[in-house]
């Protein structure tokens, strides 16, 4: 079982939709939680960041993690075309660990 | 003004071949990163520098070796070039390594833009 599990989709949703997007991990070491960004043929942003369990909110995105069932969702509301993009969970144990990834979900979203 | 840069942005060569990719940050960071990102988009990390010491070395080939002349640069050389090898590059750096609770602050990566390299 990988560290980190994500559905690479691709997802496809029409403009306004909310989009959900998952990852599940095994490892209860972790207790950083991010998510990152990927335009095409661009690096990686960051996009939420959020500290053990509990929601974060930032404009149109929210990002849940839930370590009892280690589950953690990004949000996205009113989903727009500049949505589309590759969306990375990624997490860490502790500040001195590496980032472990997700292998990321296509959204598409189609105005 | 770019914040993390890399060079080449595109790098086509043959298998055996011997091939370098620069980084330069001009965040200040103390911390950089090397990560491959493969055809179906895992990235993982392969280096991390921190003041110009290794502090992460995942299991890469030994044919890869990175290199940091100083805290504001990292580059990869890599030997013997192999099919395999094909994928993007990305370099990244942090503010700082292993200080207190972490945080966004000191925990973000910013990443460059990628070097695609494509073995033949």
């Amino acid at each position: 079982q990988k560290e980190v599990e994500q559905d690479p989709g691709p997802l496809s949703v029409p403009e306004g939709a909310i989009v959900s997007l998952n990852c599940t991990y095994s490892n209860s070491a972790f207790q950083y939680f991010m998510w990152y960004r990927q335009y095409s043929r661009k690096g990686p942003e960051l996009l939420m960041y959020t500290y053990s369990s509990g929601n974060k909110e930032d404009g149109r995105f929210t990002a849940q993690v839930d370590k009892s069932s280690k589950y953690i969702s990004l949000f996205i509301r009113d989903s727009q075309p500049s949505d589309s993009a590759t969306y990375l969970c990624a997490m860490k144990k502790g500040s001195n660990y590496k980032l472990t990834f997700g292998k990321g979900t296509l959204l598409t979203v189609n105005p | 003004d770019t914040a993390v840069s890399q060079t080449p942005k595109y790098l086509v060569t043959q298998m055996g071949n011997d091939k370098s990719i620069k980084c330069e940050q001009n965040l200040g960071h103390d911390t950089m990163y090397w990560y491959k990102q493969d055809s179906k988009k895992f990235l993982k990390i392969m280096f991390s520098y921190n003041n110009k010491e290794l502090i992460i070395n995942e299991t890469v080939p030994n044919r890869f070796s990175p290199k940091s002349p100083d805290k504001a640069h990292l580059n990869l050389h890599i030997n013997s070039l192999e099919l395999g090898d094909s994928a993007v590059y990305f370099c990244a750096s942090s503010q700082v390594w292993g200080r207190g609770s972490g945080g966004p602050e000191t925990d973000t990566q910013y990443f460059g833009p990628g070097t695609r390299l494509t073995v033949l």
